[in-house]
Protein backbone atom coordinates (compact mmCIF):
# COMPACT_ATOMS: atom_id res chain seq x y z
CA UNK A 1 0.00 0.00 0.00
CA UNK A 2 1.09 3.37 -0.43
CA UNK A 3 2.57 5.46 2.45
CA UNK A 4 4.41 8.10 2.62
CA UNK A 5 6.73 9.20 5.94
CA UNK A 6 7.59 12.75 6.90
CA UNK A 7 10.47 13.01 9.68
CA UNK A 8 12.94 16.16 10.33
CA UNK A 9 10.41 18.68 11.69
CA UNK A 10 11.16 20.05 15.00
CA UNK A 11 11.69 23.39 17.00
CA UNK A 12 14.53 25.84 15.50
CA UNK A 13 15.11 29.27 16.66
CA UNK A 14 13.87 32.67 13.67
CA UNK A 15 16.35 32.31 11.23
CA UNK A 16 17.64 29.06 11.53
CA UNK A 17 17.28 25.83 9.09
CA UNK A 18 15.76 22.73 9.35
CA UNK A 19 15.77 19.70 6.29
CA UNK A 20 12.51 17.65 6.04
CA UNK A 21 12.23 14.27 4.55
CA UNK A 22 9.63 12.07 2.76
CA UNK A 23 10.16 8.67 2.20
CA UNK A 24 8.33 6.64 0.27
CA UNK A 25 7.06 3.41 -0.60
CA UNK A 26 4.20 1.13 -2.29
CA UNK A 27 4.66 2.62 -5.39
CA UNK A 28 6.87 3.94 -8.39
CA UNK A 29 8.09 6.87 -6.84
CA UNK A 30 9.92 7.83 -9.81
CA UNK A 31 6.53 8.05 -11.87
CA UNK A 32 4.87 10.97 -9.67
CA UNK A 33 4.99 14.34 -9.47
CA UNK A 34 5.39 15.36 -5.13
CA UNK A 35 4.36 18.34 -3.28
CA UNK A 36 4.58 19.70 0.26
CA UNK A 37 1.87 21.72 1.75
CA UNK A 38 1.75 23.12 4.89
CA UNK A 39 -1.14 23.73 7.42
CA UNK A 40 -0.79 25.88 10.70
CA UNK A 41 -1.81 25.25 14.00
CA UNK A 42 -5.88 25.53 13.55
CA UNK A 43 -5.36 26.69 10.21
CA UNK A 44 -6.33 25.97 6.96
CA UNK A 45 -4.22 24.16 4.29
CA UNK A 46 -1.49 25.88 2.27
CA UNK A 47 0.61 24.46 -0.86
CA UNK A 48 4.10 25.02 -0.34
CA UNK A 49 6.12 23.48 -2.96
CA UNK A 50 6.28 20.92 -6.27
CA UNK A 51 8.85 18.70 -8.21
CA UNK A 52 8.10 17.45 -11.21
CA UNK A 53 8.82 13.12 -11.35
CA UNK A 54 12.56 13.47 -12.94
CA UNK A 55 12.93 16.62 -10.59
CA UNK A 56 13.78 19.08 -13.41
CA UNK A 57 10.36 21.04 -12.91
CA UNK A 58 9.92 22.77 -9.59
CA UNK A 59 7.55 25.25 -8.06
CA UNK A 60 7.12 27.41 -5.16
CA UNK A 61 4.77 29.62 -3.45
CA UNK A 62 6.12 33.03 -2.97
CA UNK A 63 5.90 32.91 0.71
CA UNK A 64 8.75 30.07 0.95
CA UNK A 65 10.65 30.83 -2.72
CA UNK A 66 13.98 31.71 -2.53
CA UNK A 67 13.89 30.37 1.35
CA UNK A 68 12.79 26.74 0.92
CA UNK A 69 14.65 24.17 -1.79
CA UNK A 70 12.60 20.98 -2.91
CA UNK A 71 14.66 17.67 -4.26
CA UNK A 72 13.94 14.50 -4.85
CA UNK A 73 16.16 11.45 -4.74
CA UNK A 74 14.46 8.66 -7.09
CA UNK A 75 17.31 6.37 -6.42
CA UNK A 76 16.13 6.61 -2.55
CA UNK A 77 12.45 6.72 -2.77
CA UNK A 78 12.49 10.38 -0.96
CA UNK A 79 11.16 13.61 -1.01
CA UNK A 80 13.27 16.66 0.84
CA UNK A 81 12.27 20.26 2.15
CA UNK A 82 15.45 22.30 2.79
CA UNK A 83 14.02 25.26 4.69
CA UNK A 84 16.55 27.93 5.43
CA UNK A 85 15.96 31.32 7.57
CA UNK A 86 13.03 30.32 9.20
CA UNK A 87 10.17 32.54 10.25
CA UNK A 88 7.26 32.18 12.58
CA UNK A 89 4.61 31.85 10.31
CA UNK A 90 6.33 29.17 8.56
CA UNK A 91 5.45 27.08 11.93
CA UNK A 92 2.73 24.10 11.02
CA UNK A 93 2.66 20.70 9.78
CA UNK A 94 4.29 20.14 6.95
CA UNK A 95 3.03 16.87 4.72
CA UNK A 96 4.59 15.28 1.69
CA UNK A 97 1.73 14.70 -0.70
CA UNK A 98 1.61 12.12 -3.79
CA UNK A 99 -0.36 13.99 -7.27
CA UNK A 100 -3.22 11.78 -8.26
CA UNK A 101 -1.92 10.87 -11.81
CA UNK A 102 1.30 9.19 -12.82
CA UNK A 103 3.80 10.53 -15.00
CA UNK A 104 1.44 13.82 -15.82
CA UNK A 105 1.06 16.47 -13.50
CA UNK A 106 -2.43 16.70 -12.01
CA UNK A 107 -2.30 19.28 -9.10
CA UNK A 108 -4.73 17.01 -7.04
CA UNK A 109 -2.90 15.04 -4.10
CA UNK A 110 -4.23 11.72 -3.48
CA UNK A 111 -1.83 10.23 -0.33
CA UNK A 112 -0.36 12.57 1.97
CA UNK A 113 1.83 11.32 4.59
CA UNK A 114 0.77 11.53 8.40
CA UNK A 115 3.01 15.13 9.05
CA UNK A 116 5.86 16.70 10.75
CA UNK A 117 5.65 19.19 12.83
CA UNK A 118 8.07 22.31 12.52
CA UNK A 119 7.77 24.99 15.08
CA UNK A 120 9.65 28.47 14.66
CA UNK A 121 10.12 30.29 17.87
CA UNK A 122 12.97 31.51 20.20
CA UNK B 1 -3.81 34.01 -7.40
CA UNK B 2 -7.40 32.41 -6.97
CA UNK B 3 -9.27 33.03 -4.04
CA UNK B 4 -11.71 29.95 -2.86
CA UNK B 5 -14.29 31.06 -0.20
CA UNK B 6 -16.46 28.41 1.61
CA UNK B 7 -20.04 28.50 3.11
CA UNK B 8 -20.95 27.75 5.76
CA UNK B 9 -17.74 27.89 7.92
CA UNK B 10 -19.56 25.34 10.30
CA UNK B 11 -22.40 22.75 9.37
CA UNK B 12 -24.20 21.60 12.40
CA UNK B 13 -26.35 18.94 11.47
CA UNK B 14 -27.17 15.01 13.01
CA UNK B 15 -26.57 11.65 10.97
CA UNK B 16 -28.71 10.66 8.54
CA UNK B 17 -29.40 14.21 7.35
CA UNK B 18 -28.01 15.46 4.34
CA UNK B 19 -25.10 18.06 3.90
CA UNK B 20 -24.85 21.07 1.17
CA UNK B 21 -21.32 22.40 1.24
CA UNK B 22 -20.54 25.57 -0.76
CA UNK B 23 -17.24 27.06 -2.56
CA UNK B 24 -16.64 29.62 -4.74
CA UNK B 25 -13.68 30.74 -6.58
CA UNK B 26 -12.89 34.34 -7.08
CA UNK B 27 -12.70 33.65 -11.26
CA UNK B 28 -13.67 30.68 -13.30
CA UNK B 29 -11.92 27.50 -12.26
CA UNK B 30 -13.52 25.15 -15.24
CA UNK B 31 -14.19 21.79 -13.69
CA UNK B 32 -10.49 21.84 -12.31
CA UNK B 33 -11.56 21.69 -8.59
CA UNK B 34 -11.48 19.23 -5.53
CA UNK B 35 -12.47 18.34 -2.03
CA UNK B 36 -10.83 17.19 0.84
CA UNK B 37 -12.11 15.74 3.92
CA UNK B 38 -9.97 16.15 6.68
CA UNK B 39 -10.55 14.84 11.04
CA UNK B 40 -8.67 16.24 13.43
CA UNK B 41 -4.92 14.84 14.04
CA UNK B 42 -5.19 12.97 10.55
CA UNK B 43 -3.75 14.47 6.91
CA UNK B 44 -6.34 15.37 4.55
CA UNK B 45 -8.20 13.01 2.36
CA UNK B 46 -8.68 13.04 -1.43
CA UNK B 47 -12.73 13.35 -2.02
CA UNK B 48 -13.87 14.49 -5.34
CA UNK B 49 -11.88 15.49 -7.88
CA UNK B 50 -12.10 17.31 -11.27
CA UNK B 51 -15.58 18.78 -9.12
CA UNK B 52 -17.63 15.66 -9.66
CA UNK B 53 -14.99 12.35 -9.72
CA UNK B 54 -15.13 10.06 -6.85
CA UNK B 55 -11.69 9.12 -5.79
CA UNK B 56 -10.60 5.58 -5.42
CA UNK B 57 -12.80 3.98 -2.32
CA UNK B 58 -14.93 7.09 -1.96
CA UNK B 59 -18.38 6.11 -0.88
CA UNK B 60 -21.46 7.28 -3.37
CA UNK B 61 -22.96 9.39 -0.73
CA UNK B 62 -20.52 11.83 -1.26
CA UNK B 63 -21.09 13.90 -4.59
CA UNK B 64 -19.69 17.08 -6.07
CA UNK B 65 -21.03 19.49 -8.76
CA UNK B 66 -20.50 22.58 -10.17
CA UNK B 67 -18.30 24.22 -12.91
CA UNK B 68 -16.97 28.11 -13.50
CA UNK B 69 -16.98 29.40 -10.10
CA UNK B 70 -19.34 27.76 -7.66
CA UNK B 71 -19.08 24.30 -6.51
CA UNK B 72 -21.22 22.01 -4.39
CA UNK B 73 -19.94 18.64 -2.25
CA UNK B 74 -23.02 17.00 -1.18
CA UNK B 75 -23.24 14.32 1.79
CA UNK B 76 -26.66 12.47 1.06
CA UNK B 77 -26.68 10.70 4.71
CA UNK B 78 -24.44 11.65 7.14
CA UNK B 79 -22.72 8.77 8.84
CA UNK B 80 -21.05 9.31 12.34
CA UNK B 81 -17.32 9.17 10.43
CA UNK B 82 -18.28 12.03 7.84
CA UNK B 83 -17.89 14.91 10.94
CA UNK B 84 -15.07 16.25 10.28
CA UNK B 85 -13.62 19.53 8.03
CA UNK B 86 -14.12 19.88 4.50
CA UNK B 87 -11.67 21.48 1.98
CA UNK B 88 -11.95 22.45 -1.67
CA UNK B 89 -8.85 23.42 -3.59
CA UNK B 90 -8.61 24.34 -7.28
CA UNK B 91 -6.06 23.54 -9.48
CA UNK B 92 -7.03 26.15 -12.84
CA UNK B 93 -4.11 28.39 -12.06
CA UNK B 94 -0.93 28.61 -11.02
CA UNK B 95 -0.72 28.68 -7.43
CA UNK B 96 -2.81 25.67 -6.59
CA UNK B 97 -5.02 27.06 -3.47
CA UNK B 98 -6.89 25.94 -0.84
CA UNK B 99 -10.51 27.24 0.47
CA UNK B 100 -10.85 27.87 4.32
CA UNK B 101 -12.69 24.64 4.89
CA UNK B 102 -16.21 24.25 6.32
CA UNK B 103 -16.25 21.96 9.70
CA UNK B 104 -19.36 19.60 9.62
CA UNK B 105 -20.12 19.02 13.51
CA UNK B 106 -22.74 17.23 15.13
CA UNK B 107 -25.99 18.89 16.31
Amino acid sequence: QVQLVESGGGLVKPGGSLRLSCAASGFTFSDYYMSWIRQAPGKGLEWVSYISSSGSTIYYADSVKGRFTISRDNAKNSLYLQMNSLRAEDTAVYYCARDLAAVAADYYFDYWGQGTLVTVSS
Amino acid sequence: EIVLTQSPATLSLSPGERATLSCRASQSVSSYLAWYQQKPGQAPRLLIYDASNRATGIPARFSGSGSGTDFTLTISSLEPEDFAVYYCQQRSNWPVTFGPGTKVDIK
